[in-house]
């Protein structure tokens, strides 16, 4: 069974740092580009970043492009979003998710963790 | 970067109905849309992906269809544990944009 298991939330003051990480299990996370989504309170899903199955590709929504940086660690099966200079507006719940198909990632989402909060606030 | 609208924003029916939601992309994605359900306070669910392949073990009253620019998502027989926000998605090249929603209820 995939699981995947979302950490490092917490409240934040603006201009500081978080580093998300997700732990992923029950699959070959080598294989599989894997996403951040972040849904902000009673509001819709935005992409975030993603990140491809052998590390080597990255992309960001425009809003995050410069502070935050995707990355992964195979080793660990864990997926990690470095957060820094932090806005109000980056307040959401953040969530992994897997990309469905080994390889590329121009593909669904299959499986989603959890979410972990993230609050900007002084 | 492509947008994605969805209409309508919201809308309420009767248990048994059939529902239908639209997705239009500001540019043409082929077939490299998704549709998820999100019931209130949980996770996102996949229901569909490349715009009219059933994900395993998704109920089959939920049809998607479509291509290019515009798509479809239907509930045939509308039922109580079908409420939710459903998204569409597109995917074939980032940033892989969500539509705003559309928020389905029991009337």
């Amino acid at each position: 069974e995939v699981q995947l298991v979302e950490s490092g939330g917490d409240l934040v003051q603006p201009g500081g740092s978080l580093r998300l990480s997700c732990a992923a299990s029950g699959f070959i996370f080598s294989n599989y580009a894997m996403s951040w989504v972040r849904q902000a309170p009673g509001k819709g899903l935005e992409w975030v970043s993603v990140i491809s199955g052998s590390g080597g590709s990255t992309y960001y929504v425009d809003s995050v492009k410069g502070r935050f940086t995707i990355s992964r660690d195979d080793s660990k099966n864990t997926l990690y979003l470095q957060m820094n200079s932090l806005r109000a507006e980056d307040t959401a719940v953040y969530y992994c998710a897997k990309h469905r198909g080994s390889g590329n990632y121009y593909n669904a989402y299959d499986n989603w963790g959890q979410g972990t909060l993230v609050t900007v606030s002084s | 970067d492509i947008q994605m609208t969805q209409s309508p924003s919201s809308l309420s029916a009767s248990v048994g109905d059939r529902v239908t939601i639209t997705c239009r992309a500001s540019q043409g994605i082929s077939d490299y849309l998704a549709w998820y359900q999100q019931i209130p306070g949980k996770v996102p669910n996949l229901l569909i992906y490349a715009a009219s392949t059933l994900q395993s073990g998704v109920p089959s009253r939920f049809s998607g269809s479509g291509s290019g620019t515009y798509f479809t998502l239907t509930i045939n027989s509308l039922q109580p544990e079908d409420v939710a926000t459903y998204y569409c998605q597109s995917y074939n090249s980032a940033p892989f944009t969500f539509g705003p929603g559309t928020k389905v209820d029991i009337k």
